[in-house]
């Protein structure tokens, strides 16, 4: 398995900043990712954090708003840019260990949770 | 894109019963996940199935994946109000290749409520 740890577990933030979620995992892993989890739903993929290179976001998502950065194969940053109350989220990384081929057990962090007023 | 479908929804059980509960694609599953999140916390990772027919278990939770591959369920037995939270199916995309993306797509989740 993994262990992996989030910053801040919560956040309280007014509208218009910005705000950087860390997270560690224990080992090196192939991928990280970063999902979103609004009030009631489910998980949604935000983006895979590439090391060393530009995130990969998916529909819906921008890096002018949630920046990532991932400078080596244990640690990953997103930024929350200019909030909105819509923002209010659970945002969760995940990893994936094994080979980039086949499956790979993937594992999520606590989660932070944010709240914009 | 690929959609999960769970069902029920939620799930109010008496402790001591066994229940299921059943995640449904709209196209062939390669990775299947199986995850429980207590509320507003992270997802706790409990099965991953690959193969068609495949089967796994891990203290009272079995979790079995169709032959056809477009379904999974998710059953527990002798429940108890530790087993309560929400149950989320994650599935994996892949490309022609079937290399994994590693990238899941997830089902909307069934809530469980178990009474002492």
């Amino acid at each position: 398995s993994a262990v992996i740890s989030q910053k801040p577990s919560r956040d309280i933030c007014q509208r218009g900043t910005s705000l950087t979620i860390q997270c560690q995992v224990d080992s090196q892993v192939t991928m990280m990712f970063w999902y979103r989890q609004q009030p009631g739903q489910s998980l949604t993929l935000i983006a895979t954090a590439n090391q060393g290179s530009e995130a990969t976001y998916e529909s819906g998502f921008v890096i002018d708003k949630f920046p990532i950065s991932r400078p080596n194969l244990t640690f990953s940053t997103l930024t929350v840019s200019n909030m909105s109350p819509e923002d209010s989220s659970i945002y969760l990384c995940s990893v994936a260990k094994g080979l980039t081929l086949g499956y790979n057990e993937q594992f999520f962090g606590p989660g932070t949770r944010l709240t914009v007023l | 894109s690929q959609e999960l479908e769970q069902s029920p929804q939620s799930l109010i059980v008496q402790e001591g019963k066994n229940l299921t509960i059943n995640c449904t694609s709209s196209k062939t599953l390669y990775g299947l996940y199986w995850y429980k999140q207590k509320y507003g916390e992270g997802l706790i990772f409990l099965m991953m199935l690959q193969k068609g027919g495949e089967e796994k278990s891990h203290e009272k939770i079995t979790a079995k994946l169709d032959e056809k591959k477009q379904q999974s369920s998710l059953h527990i037995t002798a429940s108890q109000p530790s087993h309560a939270g929400i149950y989320l199916c994650g599935a994996d995309g892949v490309d022609a290749g079937g290399t994994s993306y590693g990238k899941l797509t997830f089902g909307q989740g069934t809530i469980l409520t178990v009474h002492p």
